[in-house]
């Protein structure tokens, strides 16, 4: 496996599930990202990870929980979502949080929907 | 606030040439970035601009203004496999990335 991977890349859950998308980065990097894309709205930023310590958390809601056991893996628990909720949720990796020049590397992304 | 704005879509044809715009208001400049999003797939790095001027790679090109708070890429030779989403993206203060939402590239034969 290269670069960044993600699974499952399709989830279709209801409200009162509680599932988790899984992320894995094969780069050596030291940040991880989660990030949701909505249609026809930028990319919002969710949560930072800085050497497996969170660094950022732009005030997500608290249904949704991320861990990152170590620097190559990242996850994101879901629970009690709503339907406005259903995005491309993306995750992405770059050698430094701090950098200017590091470009970040995606993933494929996890379409979720929520019914 | 922070904002970045580009047009929604665009549409050009195949062996022309295509600018996309990129205007930003942030709360400082650590460098602009342009990504490439096929539909359905990961955005890929396309780009990256920290000082004025124009950086070429290949077929595409990318253009900065700081003093405007303006930037474009430019594609060349369009083929048909440039028809994509085109991000650009801002490093603030807090090396934080501001994104645009996209300019969605329609090339037509």
């Amino acid at each position: 496996e290269t670069g960044v991977t993600q699974t499952p890349r399709h989830l279709v859950m209801g409200m009162t599930n509680k599932k988790s998308l899984k992320c894995e980065q094969h780069l050596g990097h030291n940040a991880m990202y989660w990030y949701k894309q909505s249609a026809k709205k930028p990319l919002e930023l969710m949560f930072v990870y800085s050497l497996e310590e969170r660094v950022e958390n732009n005030s997500v809601p608290s249904r949704f929980s991320p861990e990152c056991p170590n620097s190559s893996h990242l996850f994101l628990h879901l629970h009690t979502l709503q339907p406005e909720d259903s995005a491309l949720y993306l995750c992405a990796s770059s050698q430094d949080e701090g950098a200017s020049s590091y470009e970040q590397y995606f993933g494929p992304g996890t379409r979720l929907t929520v019914t | 606030g922070q904002n970045i704005d580009q047009p929604t879509e665009m549409t050009a044809t195949e062996g022309a040439i295509v600018q996309i715009n990129c205007t930003y208001q942030t709360s400082g400049f650590n460098g602009l970035f342009w990504y490439q999003q096929h539909a359905g797939e990961a955005p890929t790095f396309l780009s990256y601009n920290v000082l004025d001027g124009l950086e070429e790679k290949g077929r595409f090109s990318s253009f900065l203004s700081r003093s405007k708070g303006y930037s474009y890429l430019l594609l060349k030779e369009l083929q048909m496999k440039d028809s994509a989403s085109y991000l650009c993206a801002v490093k603030d203060s807090n090396y934080q990335l501001i994104w645009g939402a996209g300019t969605k590239l329609i090339i037509k034969p």
